[in-house]
């Protein structure tokens, strides 16, 4: 079975500085998908971003950027010039693309507290 | 785009009554939505995977009986906890996959606190 694991419970940062935030996975399969979301205070789940596994260039999307590694089973979050509104919990999340299953696996997440 | 919507956003209720929760995705059509509970400061646990036209699958451990399940048009899913208990006070979301997406992101909704006394 996959599992997620992000190892980082709480995280914090200084407002316009960068962090990232870890997650490790464990596969067989050698195409999925992996997702970082972020829960806000509202509790609304918003996706930051994706990477297909076979794409070996890292998704970014603005201020975020993924560390995709592959052989590692890596994938961090980089957020640069953080802002206030960047406090949330952080999910990151993996699908397989095989055998028919639509399931996502979460980790645990980390809170990420930025600082003014 | 791809906007889910739940309703109520809130509720309480009576210990032994059943709580109806709708799930609906606004500007997109989704074959398959699903459903997750999470508890306080903890992650998301899948419960169920809702078909349209066909029977929820349920994910081990969760009582089906309880945890109706109903997905009868592309845009809607309901999910009905029936005889609710104390413990069944929790988060409630779902989440919709457009079946334009050819990556397949799931889209959440906002989530449903349900509140049983």
């Amino acid at each position: 079975a996959q599992t997620v694991t992000q190892s980082q419970p709480e995280m914090s940062v200084q407002e316009a500085e960068t962090v990232t935030l870890s997650c490790t996975y464990d596969t067989s399969e050698n195409n999925y998908y992996l997702f970082w979301y972020k829960q806000p205070p509202s509790r609304q789940m918003i996706l930051v971003i994706r990477q297909e596994a076979y794409k070996q260039q890292n998704a970014t999307e603005n201020r975020f950027s993924v560390n995709f590694q592959k052989a590692a089973k890596s994938f961090s979050l980089k957020i640069s010039d953080s802002q206030l509104g960047d406090t949330a919990m952080y999910f990151c999340a993996f699908r397989n693309t095989q055998g028919g299953s639509e399931k996502l696996v979460f980790g645990k997440g980390t809170k990420l507290t930025v600082n003014p | 785009g791809a906007v889910v919507s739940q309703h109520p956003s809130r509720v309480i209720c009576k210990s032994g009554t059943s709580v109806k929760i709708e799930c609906r995705s606004l500007d997109f059509q989704a074959t398959t939505m699903f459903w997750y509970r999470q508890f306080p400061k903890k992650s998301l646990m899948l419960m169920a995977t809702s078909n349209e036209g066909s029977k929820a699958t349920y994910e081990q451990g969760v009582e089906k009986d309880k945890f109706l399940i109903n997905h009868a048009s592309l845009t809607l899913s309901t999910l009905t906890v029936t005889s609710a208990h104390p413990e069944d006070s929790s988060f409630y979301i779902c989440s919709a996959r457009d079946i334009r997406d050819s990556e397949e992101t799931q889209y959440f909704g906002p989530g449903t606190r349900l509140l049983v006394l």
